[in-house]
């Protein structure tokens, strides 16, 4: 069965550091998405990207973040001058259809941790 | 924007007895309602999902109402399981609905099933 996967599944980096967590949606997908999950919270959306363009994006998705889809594969998230309250999972997230149509998948996460 | 808001935080039953997760939402736009499970360090994982068009669907155990009037839907679980242990998630979606819409979760249930 297809997969979203995603790498690193951890990272470690200083405060102030720039990271990129990459993910790979499943291959027939057009909608994909960024989440994040702080250590017993919940899941917060944070952009989701349709047609090689942001569609919609949260409070949360300042300038700090952006996000690409350099190749016809990947989807990455760049976190620049990373906080402490960065600090989180991670989760990419992709769907065949927007909603109405049909499930999201999760990636497994990457969890981020900034010193 | 949309607010999610989940009750109870944690709901702790006996295995074979039912579990019922309610949650509410503040868009009467918002169109889908998913329902996820997380277990501990893994990713959301969707276990049944409903459209405003309907008012209950349901799969094997587990079975979701909505009333669109009141903008609350229910999660339902049935003879539960040690294996139904986990934190349950529902979600409302949002967006301009033109691309990728995004999902509202709200703060979650942990569901502990007592043997």
């Amino acid at each position: 069965e297809p997969e979203v996967t995603q790498t690193p599944s951890h990272q470690v980096t200083q405060m102030g550091q720039e990271v990129i967590l990459r993910c790979v949606p499943i291959s027939n997908h057009l909608y994909f998405y960024w989440y994040r999950q702080i250590l017993g919270q919940k899941v917060e959306f944070l952009v989701s990207f349709y047609n090689n363009e942001i569609s919609e994006k949260s409070e949360i998705f300042d300038d700090q973040f952006s996000v690409e889809r350099p190749d016809g594969s990947n989807f990455t998230l760049k976190i620049r001058s990373t906080k402490l309250e960065d600090s989180a999972m991670y989760f990419c997230a992709s769907g065949k259809l927007s909603f109405g149509g049909g499930e999201l998948f999760f990636g497994e996460g990457s969890r981020l941790t900034v010193l | 924007g949309e607010n999610v808001e989940q009750h109870p935080s944690t709901l702790s039953v006996q295995e074979g007895d039912s579990a019922v997760i309610k949650c509410t939402y503040s868009d009467s736009a918002s169109n889908y309602f998913p329902w996820y499970k997380q277990e501990l360090g893994k990713r959301p994982q969707l276990i049944i999902d409903i459209r405003s068009n309907v008012g209950e669907k349901k799969d094997q155990r587990i079975a979701v109402t909505l009333n669109k009037t009141a903008k609350h839907f229910s999660l339902h679980i049935t003879e539960t399981q040690p294996e139904d242990s986990a934190v349950y998630f529902c979600a409302a979606s949002w967006g301009s609905g033109g691309g990728a819409d995004g999902l509202t979760f709200g703060k979650g249930t942990h569901l502990i099933i007592q043997p």
